[in-house]
């Protein structure tokens, strides 16, 4: 079975300063990941996913991540945040089924 | 863009009640999802459709919980009678085929408090 932890329940991080959201992912078999972010009372939406290839991934709103299979980790990286990243971001993991598996999420503050 | 539609957003209702949620995907998408999330964690899956057949139920607490996508478009989820611990966000999601590479699209959530 697999499963994902996110170490970090909540990351303060001042405007413009770069973060990074930690991600760890267990499994036995080859796996897909995902980042998504929910906003207050709102839905994921989902910012980037790797499936294969380059383990760099780009995805929207400037966020990019690194698959690691050695660590298996997958973070959530941003050079620099504004005040509208806060929220909170779930990282996700599938393997030989289309369920997906969520982290129990970090919350993201940026502050002034 | 098209969205996934659910309703209602917010329901507060008393213990043994019954309580329903809808569910709308994107137009032509064949997989629908419904998730749980409990404040503070990860969506976790209850059911999965392809088209109007239930591909994965195993978390689904069907004492109390269904789930039925009749004509393979919309989706309801019902809970009879509701109890304290229901109280979550209930998630619907979409994808356009089923496969664990495709991008589930999620709607704004049913807000469910059970007094």
């Amino acid at each position: 079975a697999q499963s994902v932890t996110q170490l970090d329940s909540q990351v303060p991080v001042f405007e413009e300063a770069p973060v990074e959201l930690r991600c760890n992912y267990s499994s036995s078999v080859s796996v897909y990941l995902f980042w998504y972010v929910q906003y207050p009372n709102q839905g994921l939406q989902l910012l980037l996913k790797y499936l294969s290839g380059s383990t760099l991934v780009k995805g929207i709103n400037g966020f990019e991540a690194e698959f690691n299979k050695s660590q298996t980790s997958f973070n959530l990286r941003k050079p620099s945040v504004h005040i509208s990243d806060t929220s909170e971001y779930f990282c996700a993991v599938s393997a030989n089924t289309d369920k997906l598996i969520f982290g129990t999420g970090t919350r993201l503050q940026v502050f002034p | 863009e098209a969205e996934v539609a659910q309703s209602p957003r917010y329901k507060i209702t008393e213990k043994s009640q019954a309580v329903a949620f809808w569910c709308d995907p994107i137009s032509g998408h064949a997989t629908l999802y419904w998730y749980r999330q409990i404040l503070g964690q990860g969506p976790e899956l209850l059911v999965q459709f392809q088209d109007e057949s239930v591909v994965d139920d195993s978390q689904l607490p069907k004492d109390r919980f269904s789930a039925e996508r009749l004509k393979g478009v919309d989706s309801t989820l019902k809970i009879q009678p509701a109890e304290l611990g229901d109280s979550a966000m209930y998630l619907c999601a979409s994808s356009l085929d089923r496969g664990n590479t495709d991008t589930q699209y999620f709607g704004p959530g049913t807000r469910l408090t059970v007094l």
